[in-house]
């Protein structure tokens, strides 16, 4: 099926740092999702975005939605070694029943 | 609340067995999902319910066969599965409606010797 282009594929960042990945799409999206997945475990809805150009925080994790409908980014600021795992973007594209999937961001924090 | 859960937690089955994965939500959702994960990999579609019907069949084999008994509960039954069905099988639900956004349950581990 169809898949968000979703970058950088891995990131292996200090503690500290901020980081940040995004997600585009040749077509526009009416919502964008970010999830983080530990190992073994569901998805976990960390932010939802509704609004082109809508900018949302959730504590250190900061999201847009772009202007033009087709990308959003997520930035995780000052890391911490439970930041580590999988984050994918989501979004729906028309009908609101099926879910596109970015390919993931693996996040691993060093000490 | 914004809780799924999802039973078994872990489940090992042989290639004839038969069994099922359960699933529940109670923030009244109307739509609720099923995905199979494989590791490294985004979730993939397999069925969708609304309204306790099936909206949503992703070309899924007959050997995965899907049920809403009602508005909170989901199940999958499985029978003579293959080993390269083993996988995360995760659920998820939405309300229908308003902000669609979907959450997800932990995620059943299938194992098929």
């Amino acid at each position: 099926g169809q898949q968000l282009n979703q970058s950088p594929q891995s990131m292996f960042i200090q503690e500290g740092e901020d980081v940040s990945m995004n997600c585009t799409s040749s077509s526009i999206f009416n919502t964008w999702l970010w999830y983080k997945q530990d190992p073994g475990e569901g998805p976990v809805l960390l932010i939802a975005l509704y609004k082109a150009g809508e900018l949302t925080s959730n504590g250190r994790l900061t999201a847009q939605f772009g202007i033009t409908r087709k990308d959003s980014f997520l930035n995780i600021s000052a890391s911490i070694p439970s930041d580590v795992g999988i984050y994918f973007c989501a979004g729906h594209a028309g009908t609101a029943s099926k879910l596109t999937f970015g390919t993931g961001t693996r996040l691993q924090v060093t000490l | 609340d914004t809780e799924v859960t999802q039973t078994p937690k872990h489940l090992v089955m042989g290639m004839t067995n038969k069994k099922s994965l359960k699933c529940e939500q109670h923030m009244g959702h109307r739509a609720m999902y099923w995905y199979k994960q494989k590791a490294k990999k985004p979730p993939e579609l397999m069925f969708v319910y609304s309204y306790e019907k099936l909206s949503i069949n992703e070309s899924v084999p007959s050997r995965f066969s899907p049920e809403c008994p009602n508005s909170s509960l989901l199940n999958l039954h499985l029978h003579a599965l293959q080993p390269e069905d083993s996988a995360l099988y995760l659920c998820a639900s939405r309300r229908v409606g308003g902000r669609d956004t979907q959450y997800f349950g932990p995620g059943t581990r299938l194992t098929v010797l």
